[in-house]
C-alpha cells in the first residue's frame, strides 16, 4: 500500500462546477502538505501549501488538511477550462528538507 | 526570471547504456532535487542536493547517481539502463534546503529505453 493515496480519475466536470480532489495518507509524521498542478508536458507548479492541520484559500482555490483522518482535500471553484491538469498532492515530514511523497496525481477536464 | 532549465528534453538509449540528465536551477537557488514521473508510481524522489552535498537520498538502486556542482548546477547518471527506467525525469530547485516543499520543477527529461 502507498503512503498517499490519490485517485487517478479522470474526472470531468462543465465548467463553473466546484470540483473536489482528495488523498489520504498513512503516515501520521507528515507535516506539510501541498497541491502541485501539472500541465501536459510541462513540470509540476506548486498550488497551495499548508503546515499541520486547517484551511486555507487562495482565489479560487481552497486547501484543508484533516490530521485526524490523514486526509487533504482541495476545493476549485468557479471552475474553468484552464484548470484541465493532472493535480498531485505532496507532504513531507519536519526534516525531511525537499523529499516529498507525491500521490499519482488525478486529472481533471474542465468541459465547456 | 529564467526557470529550471533541463536538458536534453528528450532522449532514447538501449538497455545496459548510461545517461546523463543536466539540470540547471533557478539563479540564486542552491538546492536541487531530483524525481522520477511513471505512469504507474507517479513522482518519486530520487535525491536532493545543497551545497555540493547530498542531503537526502529516495530508495533507488545505486545505479542512480548524482551530483551537484559549486555555481549550484547539478547532474544526475543512470547506468546500465533497464527498460523500467524509462520516466520522465524532472529537477526541482528552490533557495534553501528547508522543508516548506514549495520546489520550482524543469520542464523535465524524457528518457526511453530500448
Amino acid at each position: 500500500q502507498k503512503e498517499v493515496e490519490q485517485d487517478p480519475g479522470p474526472l470531468s466536470v462543465p465548467e463553473g462546477a466546484i470540483v473536489s480532489l482528495n488523498c489520504t495518507y498513512s503516515n501520521s509524521a507528515f507535516q506539510y502538505f501541498m497541491w502541485y498542478r501539472q500541465y501536459s508536458r510541462k513540470g509540476p507548479e506548486l498550488l497551495m501549501y499548508t503546515y499541520s492541520s486547517g484551511n486555507k484559500e487562495d482565489g479560487r482555490f481552497t486547501a484543508q488538511v484533516d490530521k485526524s483522518s490523514k486526509y487533504i482535500s482541495l476545493f476549485i471553484r468557479d471552475s474553468q477550462p484552464s484548470d484541465s491538469a493532472t493535480y498531485l498532492c505532496a507532504m513531507t515530514v519536519t526534516g525531511g528538507g525537499n523529499k516529498l511523497t507525491f500521490g499519482t496525481g488525478t486529472q481533471l477536464k474542465v468541459e465547456l | 526570471k529564467a526557470g529550471v532549465t533541463q536538458t536534453p528534453r528528450y532522449l532514447i538509449k538501449t538497455r545496459g547504456q548510461q545517461v546523463t540528465l543536466s539540470c540547471s536551477p533557478i539563479s540564486g537557488h542552491r538546492s536541487v532535487s531530483w524525481y522520477q514521473q511513471t505512469p504507474g508510481q507517479g513522482l518519486q524522489f530520487l535525491f536532493e542536493y545543497f551545497s555540493e552535498t547530498q542531503r537526502n537520498k529516495g530508495n533507488f538502486p545505486g545505479r542512480f547517481s548524482g551530483r551537484q556542482f559549486s555555481n549550484s548546477r547539478s547532474e544526475m547518471n543512470v547506468s546500465t539502463l533497464e527498460l523500467g527506467d524509462s520516466a520522465l525525469y524532472l529537477c526541482a530547485s528552490t533557495y534553501l534546503a528547508g522543508d516548506t516543499g514549495e520546489l520550482f520543477f524543469g520542464e523535465g527529461s524524457r528518457l526511453t529505453v530500448l
